[in-house]
């Protein structure tokens, strides 16, 4: 079955830098790599998903990139904010959707 | 729309004891999954029903666990017995078709088992 990896498992930036999350996957045959964001003592919720077809995908201040070829996608927060403070899991799927351990991103004010 | 549905919210319960989570997808929603939500093994998906039938219970951890969908818009997820190791906490998760679409999360049953 498909095996995610996530890094970093913290992550800790001033506010208004930019944040970095890195996934990689183990079957290329994945076709759809979601991202939630899971406030403190919240239910996930997607901020944001691309399909194997496309390479970047941008939302407001989020955008992710997929690397099809070295398996590997990540998602960019620009400009970030204390309310972006979150665990934030990759996931990718082709007929069984697996996630990320997550990474727990601290924005300081 | 309500969302998904889950209850209780919470259930504190001592070992060996039954356990039975439920759960109500979004209206029009025809795949249902649950998930576990622990600190050391994260979010794993537990099984996943599509048209109220079972797709992939792979990721069921043991006998001890069960779920059932006998119409769309109603789920369970039964322990029995329950074990300390099972508190976490579980979520129930939709989606308009399969898992290549968002999945809307419900808020969460924690359960503990003392």
């Amino acid at each position: 079955g498909e095996n995610v990896e996530q890094h970093p498992s913290t992550l800790s930036v001033q506010e208004g830098d930019s944040a970095v999350i890195k996934c990689t996957y183990s079957d290329s045959a994945s076709n759809y790599f979601p991202w939630y964001k899971q406030e403190l003592g919240k239910r996930p919720q997607l901020i944001i998903d691309i399909r194997s077809n496309v390479g970047e995908k941008k939302d407001q201040r989020i955008a992710v990139t997929l690397n099809k070829t070295a398996k590997h996608f990540s998602l960019h927060i620009t400009e970030t904010q204390p309310e972006d403070s979150a665990v934030y899991f990759c996931a990718a799927s082709k007929d069984d959707m697996r996630f990320g351990a997550g990474t727990r991103l601290t924005v300081k004010p | 729309d309500a969302g998904v549905i889950q209850s209780p919210r919470h259930e504190v319960t001592e070992m060996g004891q039954e356990v039975t989570l439920r759960c109500k997808p979004i209206s029009g929603h025809n795949s249902l999954f649950w998930y576990r939500q622990t600190m050391m093994r994260g979010l794993e998906l537990l099984i996943y029903f599509n048209n109220n039938v079972p797709i992939d219970d792979s990721g069921m951890p043991e006998d001890r666990f069960s779920a059932k969908m006998p119409n769309a818009s109603f789920s369970t997820l039964k322990i029995q017995p329950s074990e300390p190791r099972d508190s976490a906490v579980y979520f129930c998760a939709s989606s308009h078709s399969g898992q290549l679409v968002e999945q809307y999360f419900g808020p969460g049953t924690r359960l503990t088992v003392t």
